[in-house]
């Protein structure tokens, strides 16, 4: 079964640290797709990468970072020089392939505080 | 831009009632999906569909059934609300599956339901 652990649930940093978002999956599947999401205070979800499990170069966009390591099945999410706008909910998603159709598996869930 | 709307950004309703939740997405995406998120939970899937008048249990599908006529909207239905169906229920789409190519789900803004 599809399943995506985020182990820290809140965390609270103040603005210019760097902070590392965790999420470690599990699957059966050899050809599978990771996602982060963000979800700021207004609710809506919103999209921010999409690796799939051939890729593992790490990939920089900006203060955002990810690195991906197969070998511990972790996809983890760094922030650098954090702001007061970084402030969300961040989620990370397993894709899941049944035949044609997907769907993903999300897990629980960070909640990033960023203090001025 | 990708825009999925959801009809109602808050509501209430009594226990018993049957509600209608409404999404719609305008970018001709085949997949739709309904979640709900509680605190501590994440997002959970509750029904999804993959093409006009099919549907798919996800994860939680009991208290709720859905309805997909036509192919921009995706409907979620309380039968006979609840309290512990008080929740945020997230609508979401993406196109189908192709190749290797897992695409990004798009989300609503959210529709923060509360059950008396």
């Amino acid at each position: 079964a599809q399943k995506v652990t985020q182990a820290q649930t809140e965390i609270s940093v103040v603005e210019k640290e760097d902070v590392t978002l965790d999420c470690v999956y599990e699957t059966r599947d050899t050809t599978y797709y990771l996602f982060w999401y963000k979800q700021p205070p207004s609710g809506e979800l919103v999209f921010l990468i999409r690796r799939n499990s051939f890729d593992e170069q790490n990939e920089i966009s900006g203060r955002y970072s990810w690195n991906f390591q197969k070998s511990t099945s972790s996809f983890n999410f760094t922030i650098t020089a954090s702001q007061v706008v970084d402030s969300a909910v961040y989620f990370c998603a397993l894709s899941e392939v049944t035949g044609a159709n997907s769907k993903l598996t999300f897990g629980k869930g960070i909640t990033l505080s960023v203090r001025p | 831009d990708v825009k999925v709307t959801q009809s109602s950004r808050y509501l209430v309703k009594r226990t018993g009632e049957k509600v209608f939740l409404e999404c719609v997405q305008d970018m001709d995406h085949e997949n739709m999906f309904w979640y709900r998120q509680d605190p501590g939970l994440g997002l959970r899937l509750i029904y999804f569909s993959y093409d006009v008048k099919m549907k798919e249990k996800g994860d939680i599908p009991e208290g709720y059934s859905v309805s997909r006529e036509k192919k921009e909207r995706f409907s979620l239905i309380l039968e006979s609300a609840s309290t512990n169906q008080t929740s945020m229920y997230l609508c979401a789409s993406s196109l189908v599956l192709r190749g290797s190519i897992y695409n990004e789900q798009f989300f609503g803004p959210g529709t923060r339901l509360t059950v008396l």
